[in-house]
């Protein structure tokens, strides 16, 4: 069974540093990885895909990469700003079929 | 686009009786998605459907659970009889697919509150 894991599980920094989020998973026989951004009572916001044939994508401010043999993806922020605190979730993909397996997530605070 | 639209935004309901939720998917996704979201546990997948048929639902909690796609822009998740226990925020999220999988997009969710 796929367990995805996000560590840490908050983080504060202060604005412009830039950060690094983690996730690793269990099963490596992923299809895709797909990074979220959840605002506090608000729905999911998609970041970044990452198709399993693909090591990184890059949006922005936003570079997500895939390590499939180690079973880790990390999603770097750069120059953080205070609107990008929220919670970060990532979610692995087991197959053709666009079911998605979800961390716990990263409460980010970026402090002014 | 309006993206993936829920209603009602948020739902209160005593114990027993019976809920509906409803959402309406992006126009032209093939693929349906329902989850939910607690502290305890952390966003579940319940049931997902590919072109109106539902394709897993070994997430459903149990029977109380039901969830219908008449049409490629119409889902409900019913509960009935609702339990304390069901409350929590429920999310719809839709995707396309082509032969890649793409991203799901996900509505603003309805806050269940049992009591």
């Amino acid at each position: 069974k796929q367990e995805v894991t996000q560590i840490p599980a908050a983080l504060s920094v202060p604005e412009g540093e830039n950060l690094v989020l983690n996730c690793s998973f269990t099963d490596s026989a992923i299809y895709n990885l797909q990074w979220f951004r959840q605002d506090p009572g608000k729905g999911l916001t998609s970041l970044l895909l990452i198709q399993s044939s693909q090591r990184e994508q890059t949006s922005g401010r936003l570079n997500a990469s895939l390590d499939k043999s180690s079973g880790r993806s990390t999603l770097y922020i750069a120059a953080s700003q205070p609107g990008d605190s929220a919670t970060y979730l990532c979610a692995v993909g087991g197959g053709a079929t666009n079911k998605l397996i979800f961390g716990t997530g990263t409460l980010l605070a970026v402090q002014p | 686009d309006a993206g993936v639209i829920q209603s009602p935004r948020h739902e209160v309901t005593e114990m027993g009786q019976e809920v509906t939720l409803r959402c309406k998917p992006i126009s032209g996704h093939d693929y349906l998605f329902w989850y939910r979201q607690t502290m305890m546990r952390g966003l579940e997948l319940l049931i997902y459907f590919n072109n109106n048929v539902p394709i897993d639902d070994s997430g459903m909690p149990e029977d109380r659970f039901s969830a219908k796609m008449p049409n490629a822009s119409f889902s409900t998740l019913k509960i009935q009889p609702s339990e304390p226990r069901d409350s929590a925020v429920y999310f719809c999220a839709s995707s396309r697919s082509d032969g890649l999988v793409y991203e799901q997009y996900f509505g603003p969710g309805t806050r269940l509150t049992v009591t």
